[in-house]
């Protein structure tokens, strides 16, 4: 089943926190994972993505964690601002195949 | 380079009737993908259209087709509308051979009375 697993739903982090978001995905036919991040009424922007022949990847202050055997990735965000408040959603797709999405969770960055 | 462009931003209909929406890919990117985003989900996969022809489909029922024209840019028709169908519809182009990366436009919320 192509499903692709996300928690938690809400998180509310102070201004210079570090928020984790978790996902897990159950097709091992998935090969790009990348992450949307989506402010209200706006179509997703693509964030930051990753391959599973690689166990991190960094841009900026974002960073994906990618463990292949346990078929989970998550995504931090250092320094945290009040700016990156927004719902971020998890993907997983098969070349260019469609993009399977996880629920979403909802940031709040406090200043 | 353009990215992808949706119209209209925003559409009121009423159960019953039919709905057209409209996209505009990214330049160079020949295939589109369509999306439905209730409030408060995630984005589900509606059907994508390659070389104007449908390239798989998603568990949307067969009053929701599609159309891609030469130029890439494509339509999203739907028919005998429901409530549910309201919703943030999304498009999303890729370019077959490159990154992988689907491009998501700004989207339509259609409001169904």
């Amino acid at each position: 089943q192509q499903q692709v697993k996300q928690s938690p739903q809400s998180l509310i982090v102070q201004k210079g926190g570090i928020p984790i978001i978790n996902c897990a995905y159950e097709n091992t036919a998935f090969d790009y994972f990348p992450w949307y991040q989506q402010f209200p009424g706006k179509g997703p922007a693509l964030l930051i993505a990753i391959r599973p022949d690689v166990s991190e990847k960094k841009e900026g202050r974002f960073t994906i964690s990618f463990n292949k055997s346990a078929k989970q990735f998550s995504l931090h965000i250092m320094d945290s601002q009040p700016g990156d408040s927004a719902t971020y959603f998890c993907a997983a797709s098969g070349g260019y195949q469609k993009v399977t999405f996880g629920t979403g969770t909802k940031l709040q960055v406090i200043p | 380079e353009t990215g992808v462009t949706q119209s209209p931003t925003h559409l009121i209909k009423t159960r019953g009737q039919q709905v057209t929406l409209r996209c505009s890919s990214q330049s160079g990117h020949n295939t589109v993908s369509w999306y439905q985003q209730a409030l408060g989900q995630g984005p589900q996969f509606i059907f994508q259209y390659y070389r104007e022809e449908e390239n798989g489909r998603g568990n949307f029922p067969p009053r929701f087709s599609g159309l891609q024209f030469p130029n890439y840019s494509s339509e999203l028709n739907v028919n005998a509308l429901e409530l549910d169908d309201s919703a943030l519809y999304l498009c999303a182009s890729i370019e077959r051979g490159g990154t992988d990366t689907q491009y998501f436009g700004p989207g339509t919320r259609l409001t169904v009375l």
